[in-house]
């Protein structure tokens, strides 16, 4: 997975509550990426981001849903007030390198809303 | 808009049977990316084999092989010999390199019985 990071593995939230995901790159690495698979729509992109910067957030719900990557420390995927209609994993991928094509993923976050 | 295709949706075989996995792909893009990538029991994704449009050159690496045909828009994936840890998801993606952001497909459940 080329050092790429994520936690938690688990994540348990009630409805209403806020999720923090968490994504490190490979230290030095700049350039995240945020993919969310739910049961039945397979996998789709979120956001793009690189440092301080979100590039493309075209795959995000317009509502609860925000991302970033601050310049130091990992980005961060929060939701706000979850629904059970978040229950999903979250991968955060990464590419080994600047304008690299292949993307290598993290373990992935799996988030139950009760 | 960049679409990917995966009609299989699940595949069953014995052992040491070979497994071909089909992908249709849509891209206006003169330059983009192939890739397959495989999902296990565990849910991890892990990255199998890239392929440059500009490159058809089929290659083997192992007991993988993969037929890229530009004509077709099609990148079919084969695993010789199976083996039971083959078993698990494979998913067919596109990027485009103005922002590598990956479109999949909507995945092929491989199951190798022993």
């Amino acid at each position: 997975n080329a050092g790429v990071m994520q936690n938690p593995r688990h994540l348990v939230r009630r409805r209403g509550q806020e999720a923090r995901l968490r994504c490190s790159p490979m230290k030095g690495h700049s350039h995240v990426y945020w993919y969310r698979q739910l049961p039945e729509e397979g996998l789709k992109f979120m956001v793009y981001l690189q440092k301080e910067n979100i590039i493309d957030e075209s795959g995000m719900p317009k509502e609860r849903f925000s991302a970033e990557f601050p310049k130091e420390g990992p980005s961060i995927l929060r939701i706000q007030q979850v629904v059970r209609g978040d229950s999903a994993a979250y991968f955060c991928a990464s590419p080994p390198a600047p304008n690299q094509e292949t993307q290598y993923f993290g373990p992935g976050t799996r988030l139950l809303v009760l | 808009a960049q679409k990917v295709t995966q009609a299989q949706t699940e595949i069953s075989v014995v052992e040491k049977e070979d497994v071909t996995l089909d992908c249709v792909y849509e891209t206006r893009d003169t330059t983009y990316y192939l890739f397959w990538y495989k999902q296990p029991p565990s849910g991890e994704l892990v990255f199998l084999i890239r392929r440059n449009s500009f490159d058809e050159q089929n290659e083997i690496s192992g007991r993988y092989s993969w037929n890229f045909q530009k004509s077709t828009s099609s990148f079919n994936f084969t695993i010789t010999a199976s083996q039971v840890v083959d078993s698990a998801v494979y998913f067919c993606a596109l990027s485009e390199a103005r922002d590598y952001k990956l479109s999949f497909g909507a995945g092929t459940t491989v199951t190798v019985r022993a």
